[in-house]
């Protein structure tokens, strides 16, 4: 069974401050990991994703995650975060079965206030 | 493009009633996921649908049962609802091309049972 734990629930920041947003999955096999976002009374939306390739993925709104495998994280950075950026940010992980189909895996949630 | 799309946005029903709720995946995309989030959680995978059958299920009693019509569009029905099937339940759509697809998700429905 796959699984994922994020560390962080609650985070509170400054703009300009810089973010990491921790990302531990459990899965035995090959998965394709996602980081999504939920802005206040808006929908969940995709902010970047990793299939293969590049462990480093970029994402919309300069967003970035880096695949470790061998420590089976994918955590998500931003360099300076903006009051824009306060949101719910959750990761996802899918393993990828024979069948070609995947169900996909979401964490609690971190909530991310950033303060002017 | 219309993205995703659900209907009702808010539902109120009562224990023991049973509850439609409708997705209309995004445009061209072949396979409807439901999932359900309750408060302070993340979504929850309840089960997915291509070529109108149910593909995988995830962790849901046979309470939850769903369809998947001809133009891709779903339901997901719930029956005997209790206290606990509170949460807002949302529709994801994708392509199946393979392992890689990536799923859009719609708005969700809020549903309150009291």
């Amino acid at each position: 069974a796959q699984s994922v734990s994020q560390h962080n629930h609650h985070v509170i920041l400054s703009e300009a401050a810089s973010l990491e947003l921790g990302c531990n999955y459990s899965y035995g096999g090959t998965v394709n990991l996602f980081w999504y976002v939920q802005y206040p009374g808006q929908h969940l939306q995709l902010l970047l994703k990793y299939f293969s390739g590049d462990p480093l993925v970029k994402g919309i709104k300069g967003f970035e995650a880096e695949f470790i495998k061998s420590k089976f994280s994918f955590n998500l950075r931003k360099p300076s975060v903006q009051w824009s950026d306060t949101a719910e940010y959750f990761c996802a992980v899918s393993g990828r079965y024979s069948g070609g189909y995947q169900k996909v895996t979401f964490g609690i949630g971190t909530k991310l206030q950033v303060i002017p | 493009d219309a993205g995703v799309t659900q209907s009702p946005t808010h539902l109120i029903k009562t224990r023991g009633q049973q509850v439609t709720l409708r997705c209309s995946p995004k445009s061209g995309h072949d396979t409807v996921s439901w999932y359900q989030q309750a408060l302070g959680q993340g979504p929850q995978f309840i089960f997915q649908y291509y070529e109108e059958e149910e593909r995988q299920r995830g962790n849901f009693p046979d309470r939850f049962s769903g369809h998947q019509f001809p133009n891709y569009s779903s339901e997901l029905n719930v029956n005997a609802l209790w206290l606990g099937d509170s949460a807002l339940y949302l529709c994801a759509s994708s392509l199946s091309r393979g392992p890689t697809d990536t799923q859009y998700f719609g708005p969700g429905t809020r549903l309150t049972v009291l």
